[in-house]
């Protein structure tokens, strides 16, 4: 099994709403990641977790508060989100460490916030 | 700064037709390069990933080249298909000090392959 999976695949939240992204996969991969793409750009990394901790933040907004409750899961939590933030959020996984390892891609949530 | 930079930006080509796109890239140290194919709306697919000792790798229709010490690659179709149409990243990941790889992956803007019958 090589997929990643991700929900929901589309969310329409207002500014003031709390809302939560979830990613799944089941390949045994110890790194999960946070994409963030705004159209016809490529993604942009958000977070890396790495063993279910976290290891990289790219400056990201506090009302983006991702969240790695075991090996399988990773979540975003959403809250007091900008329309600037509406975008295709991606999550990927790999098995981290020192070599090329590959990374797989969910299908993306498609975020709109109005 | 770590930059990539691919071209042309969009390339229309009929079935059939073989094709090459181009990847430049400044990133330092190098660790490996990929090329992913994304379908509008949907997460990126992995084509190939190289190291800095390969040369070249394939993988069915898709043939990526690397040259590390030009800083170029590419990535040829051959025999396109209609399905073949998406935009393919150029992603080239960098060392972090410590030796590990994960995650700091530089994007090129992509290139935008539409195939026409």
């Amino acid at each position: 099994d090589t997929e990643v999976t991700q929900t929901p695949k589309h969310l329409v939240m207002g500014m003031t709403n709390k809302k939560s992204l979830k990613c799944e996969q089941h390949m045994g991969h110890r790194a999960m990641y946070w994409y963030k793409q705004k159209a016809k750009k490529p993604p942009e990394l958000m977070f890396v977790y790495s063993y279910e901790k976290l290891s990289i933040n790219e400056s990201v907004p506090s009302r983006f508060s991702p969240e790695c409750p075991n090996s399988s899961l990773l979540n975003l939590h959403l809250h007091a989100l900008q329309p600037e933030d509406s975008a295709l959020y991606l999550c990927a996984s790999s098995q981290g460490g020192s070599a090329p390892y590959e990374q797989y891609f969910g299908p993306g949530t498609r975020l709109t916030v109005t | 700064k770590n930059q990539v930079e691919q071209s042309p930006q969009s390339l229309i080509i009929l079935e059939g037709k073989n094709c090459t796109l181009q990847c430049n890239y400044t990133v330092s140290p190098f660790s490996n390069l990929r090329w992913y194919k994304q379908d509008t709306g949907r997460g990126p697919v992995s084509l190939t990933i190289m190291t800095f000792s390969e040369n070249t790798k394939s993988n069915g229709r898709y043939t990526a080249t690397l040259d590390a010490d030009t800083k170029q690659s590419s990535l040829h179709i051959t025999a396109s298909q209609l399905s073949d149409s998406a935009s393919y990243i150029c992603v080239v990941s960098a060392l972090y000090a410590g030796g590990t790889s994960y995650g700091k992956l530089t994007f090129g803007q992509g290139t935008i392959l539409t195939v026409h019958p």
